[in-house]
């Protein structure tokens, strides 16, 4: 499969399981991402790798941590989550470029925490 | 950091009419504006861009404009369709800041037919 590959799709889960987010890319970029997509709120950046080390962490509670084993992998683990950690997360990646370079997205995962 | 508005947050037009979206930025070092399109369900995907050496760019039906002076650029959508009917999210990347895109708040457009 070609472009930016998100498992699962979907995701329940209670405030006290430890699941993770799964990321693939196939298109040989060099820079990967995690984006929260919450209603009515600007599309936030999470986290940020480029060549596998991680380069942004905007402020994202410990809750989160992230793994990017390779430049075409990237994780999401996700521990003892609160209720407003319910959104949609994107992955993403890029050719990094400075100031430039086109976000491929993939279909993201839709994460309800009980 | 750079501070992207997008206005309006929601948008009806009759199918055939044009839609316009506009975005305010802050950071006088950002240099390129991609717009995503994200139909429902849907990831978001690039529909144009337009770099701070360009006043405004055309594909077919969509444009978009920018004003670096004023500091905010515009996407137009001419002869709407119901395939145009999605949340379109405009962002803003500085030149210092490597590959940080900051996104605006969205847009839903309906396209009523």
């Amino acid at each position: 499969e070609t472009g930016v590959t998100q498992t699962p799709r979907h995701l329940v889960m209670g405030m006290t399981n430890k699941k993770s987010l799964k990321c693939e890319q196939h298109l040989g970029h060099n820079a990967m991402y995690w984006y929260k997509q919450s209603a009515k709120k600007p599309l936030e950046l999470m986290f940020v790798y480029n060549f596998k080390e991680q380069t942004e962490n905007n402020s994202v509670p410990s809750r989160f941590s992230p793994e990017c084993p390779n430049s075409s992998h990237l994780f999401l683990h996700l521990h003892t989550l609160q209720p407003e950690d319910s959104a949609l997360y994107l992955c993403a990646s890029s050719q990094r470029e400075i100031g430039t370079g086109e976000l491929f997205f993939g279909e993201g995962s839709r994460l309800t925490v009980l | 950091g750079e501070n992207v508005e997008q206005h309006p947050s929601t948008l009806s037009v009759q199918e055939g009419d044009s839609a316009v979206i506009k975005c305010t930025y802050s950071d006088s070092a950002s240099n390129y504006f991609p717009w995503y399109k994200q139909e429902l369900g849907k990831r978001p995907q690039l529909i144009i861009d337009i770099r701070s050496n360009v006043g405004e760019k055309k594909d077919q039906r969509i444009a978009v404009t920018l004003n670096k002076t004023a500091k905010h650029f515009s996407l137009h959508i001419t002869e709407t369709q119901p395939e145009d009917s999605a949340v379109y999210f405009c962002a803003a990347i500085p030149t210092n800041t490597g590959n940080q895109f900051y996104f605006g708040t969205g847009t839903s457009l309906t396209v009523i037919p």
